[in-house]
């Protein structure tokens, strides 16, 4: 079945370093993937996302680009806030563009230091 | 806007008896709303999707006479762990997709219940 594979945490930074969270999948079809935030105490808010090869997301200064030759959807962002500090998911629909049926990775935990 | 509630935000109680967790949409109505549970250090995974005015669809694994879905109206979705038992013990989280537009899911702050 289909699957999100994202590096394991925790991840620590000092602020304004680079970040970046590694995501693989693997799906039967051609599915839309998401990366989602979830900051302390809070529901889980998307972030970002792309619905096909080579589509870039962005969001907050946050990047993600869509390789289907490589099936990954790597989160990177070139300097990190404190504010930043957060558990980040990354999920993939097969549902087209709708996020019906999200399967999510386990989650990355990122600590920001200032 | 797009915020979605749950209630309550954590629950400890005693083994074989039940508990109802609401899921609220508080300013958007939600015809489909969706209940993952989440163990730690791993995945929230599918428990259930939810459709106002029918029955729950529950992923494979994952017993409906034990987690009973009930969403009888387009703000409000609650599951009830029934006769819990320590193994129940998790992270339950619930997602809300706005009516009329297939798209992004609205996520709950999450439920932690503890079966003593």
């Amino acid at each position: 079945g289909d699957s999100v594979t994202q590096m394991e945490g925790p991840v620590t930074l000092s602020e304004e370093a680079f970040l970046t969270i590694n995501c693989t999948y693997t799906a039967t079809g051609y599915p839309s993937l998401f990366w989602y935030v979830q900051y302390p105490g809070e529901g889980l808010q998307l972030l970002l996302k792309a619905t096909k090869a080579d589509d870039k997301g962005s969001n907050k200064g946050f990047e993600a680009t869509y390789r289907k030759e490589t099936t990954s959807f790597h989160l990177e962002k070139g300097s990190v806030q404190v504010s930043d500090s957060a558990v980040y998911f990354c999920a993939l629909s097969d549902y087209g563009g709708s996020q019906g049926n999200l399967i999510f990775g386990k989650g990355t935990k990122l600590s920001v230091k200032p | 806007g797009a915020v979605v509630s749950q209630h309550p935000s954590w629950v400890i109680c005693k083994s074989g008896t039940s508990v109802k967790i609401e899921c609220r949409s508080l300013d958007f109505q939600a015809t489909t709303m969706f209940w993952y549970r989440q163990f730690p250090k791993q995945s929230l995974m599918l428990m259930a999707t939810s459709n106002e005015g029918s029955k729950a669809t529950y992923e494979q694994g994952v017993e409906k006479d034990k987690f009973l879905i009930n969403h009888a109206s387009l703000t409000l979705s609650t599951l009830t762990v029934t006769s819990a038992h320590p193994e129940d013990s998790s992270f339950y989280i619930c997602s809300a997709m706005r009516t009329g537009l297939a798209g992004e899911q609205y996520f709950g702050p999450g439920t932690r219940l503890t079966v003593t």
